[in-house]
């Protein structure tokens, strides 16, 4: 029962320096999304993805890139990072979207000094 | 745009306590309503969902109730445990049917003392 699964789970960047995230999902999901969370603010939407080959921006798309290649990968890219980008990223996953819950992975926390 | 509101905390609440963490909501249609818990190093786990007014969802002992008329879906524990303590969300779906998503509140912190 993997569901979600992120990678890596910790990582320290230099300011500038460029990084990949990768999310993989074995539940043959749709619908693909990554969200950061920051303290009193709640998870916030970065980009999304509603099927292999598709992405769209969410809340807070600046400073990331998303490619969804493979329907169970869902990739986010910091190319120059920035400290402001210091978060616990989580990726999540569902069937389809209206009414349906979201599965979640348990998160990369990336620190940007 | 739709928007969820929460106390934020941190709730701090002795074993075997009542528990009420209000969760209000806006949102144009009839959103379906969830809460997800989240323990220390863990991602979001859903704890339970309502898609309809008057549904009351239920799971591991919380319920909460949809209430269309105060916009609102709170979280109940009649009896709350140490193993309770974490952080919980309140969110709602875009009853459009939209792929954006959840709309998430910002957590709300619960520490149980035994």
């Amino acid at each position: 029962n993997a569901g979600v699964t992120q990678t890596p789970k910790f990582r320290v960047l230099k300011t500038g320096q460029s990084m990949t995230l990768l999310c993989a999902q074995d539940m043959n999901h749709e619908y693909m999304y990554w969200y950061r969370q920051d303290p009193g603010m709640g998870l916030r939407l970065i980009h999304y993805s509603v099927g292999e080959g598709t992405t769209a921006k969410g809340e807070v798309p600046d400073g990331y890139n998303v490619s969804r290649l493979k329907k169970q990968n869902f990739l986010l890219g910091l190319e120059s990072a920035a400290p402001s980008q210091t978060s616990v990223y989580f990726c999540a996953s569902s069937p389809w979207t209206g009414r349906q819950a979201l599965h979640f992975g348990n998160g990369t926390r990336l620190t940007v000094t | 745009g739709d928007s969820v509101t929460q106390m934020e905390g941190p709730v701090t609440l002795s074993e075997e306590a009542f528990l009420t963490i209000n969760c209000t909501y806006t949102a144009t249609g009839y959103p379906s309503l969830f809460w997800y818990v989240q323990y220390p190093g863990e991602g979001l786990q859903l704890l339970l969902k309502a898609t309809k007014a008057d549904d009351k969802g239920s799971n591991k002992g919380f319920e909460a109730t949809y209430r269309k008329e105060t916009t609102s879906f709170h979280l109940e524990k009649g009896s709350v445990q140490v193993s309770d303590s974490a952080v919980y969300f309140c969110a709602l779906s875009d009853s459009g049917g939209g792929a954006d998503g959840l709309t998430f509140g910002k957590g709300t912190h619960l520490i149980i003392q035994p």
